[in-house]
């Protein structure tokens, strides 16, 4: 089985603060980690995805995760963050030997209050 | 680029009427995924197409859900006959696999929000 935990119902954070919002995941194999971010009424926008490689992956709108296999995490963080990136997060795990679904976490809520 | 299209956006109609939901994934793209979001279980995958053939179709709920994939720039899924506990918003997805693998990006539509009453 494959999972994603995300342990944190909402975050906060002030304008220009850096944010960081926490993704653990559990799967047999190596995984394959995404992040996503929904605006109200809107569809899921793909932020970055880690793959192989360099475990620091960069994505867009100035976000940035980083793989840690031996914390089995994988954190969204951002150095400054803006009032417009208030929104939902997910997380979500998918492995080379699973199904073809992607297994999202529940979603992280930001606020970034000015 | 159009990104994934979906219609309606929102849909709003009766216990026992059939629903069709409709998207247009983006071209190119030889994937499409049909997930459904609800607050109790979150996004959850439905049926999967792989170039328009149907590969796990696990996740429908039960016989009155169906999807077809006519072509590769269409799909649908239908209820019915429509429930209540049916209400969620709906999301297409399309991604462009190689291979067998499955690291492919998947795109979403903007959802079809359906309430049944």
């Amino acid at each position: 089985a494959q999972s994603v935990a995300q342990p944190e119902d909402q975050v906060n954070v002030a304008e220009g603060n850096p944010l960081t919002v926490k993704c653990t995941y559990s799967v047999s194999g190596n995984p394959y980690l995404f992040w996503y971010v929904q605006y109200p009424n809107r569809g899921l926008q793909f932020l970055l995805k880690y793959i192989t490689g360099d475990n620091l992956v960069k994505g867009s709108y100035g976000f940035e995760a980083e793989f840690n296999k031996s914390q089995t995490s994988f954190h969204l963080k951002k150095p400054s963050a803006l009032v417009s990136d208030s929104a939902l997060y997910f997380c979500a795990v998918r492995t080379s030997n699973s199904g073809y679904a992607l297994n999202f976490g529940k979603g992280t809520s930001l606020l970034v209050t000015p | 680029d159009a990104g994934v299209i979906q219609s309606p956006r929102h849909e709003v109609t009766e216990m026992g009427q059939e629903v069709t939901l409709r998207c247009k994934p983006i071209s190119g793209h030889n994937s499409l995924f049909w997930y459904r979001q609800t607050m109790m279980r979150g996004l959850e995958l439905l049926i999967y197409f792989n170039n328009n053939v149907p590969i796990d179709d696990s996740g429908m709920p039960e016989d009155r859900f169906s999807a077809k994939m006519p072509n590769a720039s269409f799909s649908t899924l239908k209820i019915q006959p429509s429930e209540p506990r049916d209400s969620a918003v709906y999301f297409c997805a399309s991604s462009l696999r190689v291979g067998r693998e499955k690291a492919d990006t998947q795109y979403f539509g903007p959802g079809t929000r359906l309430t049944v009453l």
